[in-house]
């Protein structure tokens, strides 16, 4: 069946390294989401992908969808405190989602 | 605003133990997912509901039952509590159209079973 990898599974950066953690499915996928969840708390919606190449931007975090929507990216600019959490892509799967294991960021004040 | 809210955020219980975790959306939502959460492996999904009365299992069904008897209600039932099933539970809904659509997390329950 459809699977969702994501690496790394841990990352450890210095406040204001970048950060970038990468997700791919074993099948093309009609839409990507990412979520982010603080320690102690839930997954949080972040955005969804849905058309090949798709690069959208909030503020310092850049997702990108692959061209063959087998893959995207989360891409954190300039890290700081608050980016702490684990980050989740999601991919549906028969009416449901898949979601990777999480990367697992934390940032070194 | 979004609200998803689950019975208990800490739970303790023990072995052989019914167990019923509650889960309730106020958005008016088809869609309801049971995920557990364990360190190292990510969410894997339980059991999850398109519609009242409606059930599917998810990846991970065995040991667990839901029920659905409300649409903004979706119940988790563990019949007899077991140590491996210490974990958090995290319940989702999402808006009709298909799980393409954005997962609203509750706050999860933590159990522990002893």
């Amino acid at each position: 069946g459809q699977q969702v990898m994501q690496i790394p599974q841990y990352q450890h950066v210095q406040e204001g390294e970048d950060f970038t953690t990468y997700c791919n499915s074993s099948t093309t996928l009609s839409n990507i989401q990412w979520y982010k969840q603080r320690p102690g708390g839930h997954p949080v919606f972040l955005i969804q992908l849905v058309k090949s190449g798709e690069v959208k931007k909030q503020k310092r975090l850049t997702f990108q969808f692959g061209e063959a929507k087998k893959n995207s990216s989360l891409h954190i600019t300039a890290t700081q405190t608050t980016d702490v959490g684990t980050y989740f892509c999601a991919g549906p799967r028969a009416g449901k989602s898949t979601f990777g294991d999480g990367t697992t960021l934390t940032v070194k004040p | 605003d979004v609200k998803v809210t689950q019975s208990s955020r800490y739970l303790v219980k023990r072995t052989g133990e019914k167990v019923f975790l509650e889960c309730v959306q106020d958005m008016d939502h088809e869609n309801m997912f049971w995920y557990r959460q364990d360190p190292g492996l990510g969410l894997r999904l339980i059991y999850f509901s398109y519609d009242v009365k409606m059930k599917e299992k998810g990846d991970i069904p065995e040991g667990y039952s839901v029920s659905r008897e409300k649409k903004e209600r979706f119940s988790l039932i563990l019949e007899s509590a077991s140590t491996n099933q210490t974990s958090m539970y995290l319940c989702a809904s999402s808006a009709p159209g298909g799980s393409t659509d954005t997962q609203y997390f509750g706050p999860g329950t933590r159990l522990t079973v002893l």
